[in-house]
């Protein structure tokens, strides 16, 4: 597909751990990375992997990728209050000097 | 606060109008990244520059245009504005090219444009 996919919506009981996940396009994409927004703010960067890297690990967050499938995920531990907000995947367009290809956030409730 | 600063925070301005904003960057980040946020088009990327020229070019519209300045502040001019130009502007900045640590990018609050 053209556009990096994510599923929208995700509710979590806080202590849980999260998933979500995202397609991206192109097979070639070497670096992904993972942002999260809160409300009336700019992203913050979360984490990033490398094509070369099948996992990485930091702190609650453990970021998946499989290559093969084109298929990337972000994991949070002991989900918290706070954890709610946005989340974007992205991917630096292979072959471009900054081109970024985002997908639509994923949209992540922590209930009590 | 990620240390990239935008100006201005609101902006409210009628159909057909131009209006120009502002964006300087981190400290020590050479370049610049635009991008427009509405809740029907996602995030999208516009333009970015590094160190003072234009390096990459998303789908951005001709009645928009950019540049960066020598002090590596940019600006983003938007311009015969139209309704549905209303939306968030974000810019963010990265140190350098050439590792994924590079392209680690820190985005401003955004500028929330409002065309009526």
């Amino acid at each position: 597909g053209e556009d990096v996919e994510q599923s929208l919506f995700l509710s979590v009981r806080e202590g849980d751990s999260s998933v979500i996940n995202c397609t991206y396009t192109d097979s070639s994409s070497t670096y992904l990375y993972w942002y999260k927004q809160e409300p009336g703010a700019g992203l913050q960067l979360l984490t990033y992997i490398f094509s070369n890297m099948d996992m990485k690990q930091d702190q609650r967050l453990t970021v998946l990728l499989n290559k093969k499938d084109k298929h990337l995920s972000l994991r949070i531990a002991d989900t918290q209050t706070g954890d709610s907000a946005i989340y974007f995947c992205a991917e630096k367009v292979p072959d471009s000097w900054g081109k970024f290809q985002f997908g639509a956030g994923t949209q992540v409730v922590v209930t009590p | 606060d990620s240390g990239v600063t935008q100006t201005p925070k609101h902006l409210i301005t009628a159909t057909g109008q131009r209006v120009t904003l502002r964006c300087s960057p981190r400290s020590g980040d050479l370049s610049v990244y635009w991008y427009q946020q509405s809740l029907d088009q996602g995030l999208q990327f516009l333009i970015q520059y590094y160190n003072g020229e234009e390096r990459a070019k998303g789908n951005i519209l001709e009645r928009f245009s950019a540049q960066q300045f020598p002090d590596l502040h940019s600006e983003l001019n938007l311009s015969s504005l139209e309704l549905g130009d209303s939306a968030l502007y974000f810019c963010a900045s990265s140190p350098f090219i050439g590792t994924a640590s590079s392209y680690e990018q820190y985005f401003g609050p955004g500028t929330r444009l409002t065309v009526t």
